[in-house]
């Protein structure tokens, strides 16, 4: 089963926007990560936060986390059309598993 | 250069034809895992593997096998596919289980 789930599941907005994504997950965790895919290619890694973190950026991207809330934001400031992808969140789970979620595409119009 | 490598990229076999797809990662980590990759479905692990010789299943292991006799080598085994294993999968790596993972480039694959 799925730890997290993204919402929304898609996405739409036009360059120079800010995008907000959020992530909502069930038990507890050690930290959240966020990937990014471009269309049907390998993951690849955006950021990290840990459970004992509430904020974190990089470049353009800023990540939040309310673990009383079980949930976690990433917001890409600025956006740019190369930016669209689709984004998911992941979280490790109770036996040394990972578990993703389905994911928010994003569509950035030029 | 740092990569977790598969092969093949893309692959279209018949109904209980046995195959296999390799994965091999270049940068010394402990932790391995398989993913398939549905429609609507996100990601979901298949078998991970915390170091050698040392494996366990993960959300959807049902129909696959896994081995992790090197460091640097898990390949993923399909005995017997069926059709509902048509997917497009991914192996990653990562150097400890929490840490940041290294994707593949992905295989499809289809069983008719």
């Amino acid at each position: 089963s799925q730890q997290g789930e993204e919402d929304p599941q898609a996405l739409s907005i036009q360059e120079g926007e800010n995008a907000t994504m959020n992530c909502s997950y069930k038990t507890s965790i050690n930290n959240l990560q966020w990937y990014r895919q471009n269309s049907g290619r390998g993951l690849v890694h955006l950021i990290l936060i840990r459970s004992n973190e509430r904020e974190k950026h990089s470049g353009r991207l800023r990540v939040t986390l309310d673990t009383s809330k079980k949930s976690s934001s990433l917001l890409i400031t600025a956006s740019r059309a190369a930016d669209t992808a689709s984004y998911f969140c992941a979280t490790d789970g109770n036996n040394n598993d990972m578990r993703f979620g389905a994911g928010t595409r994003l569509t950035v119009k030029p | 250069e740092a990569q977790v490598t598969q092969n093949p990229r893309y692959l279209i076999t018949v109904t209980g034809k046995k195959l296999t797809v390799t994965c091999s990662q270049n940068m010394n980590h402990e932790y391995m895992s398989w993913y398939r990759q549905d429609p609507g479905l996100g990601l979901r692990q298949i078998y991970y593997s915390m170091n050698v010789e040392v494996t366990d299943k993960g959300d959807v292991p049902e129909g696959y096998k896994v081995s992790r006799k090197e460091k640097r080598n898990f390949p993923l085994i399909l005995e017997s596919p069926s059709p509902n294993q048509t997917s497009l999968y991914f192996c990653a790596s990562s150097l400890f289980y929490l840490a940041e993972a290294f994707f593949g480039q992905g295989t499809r694959l289809t069983v008719v």
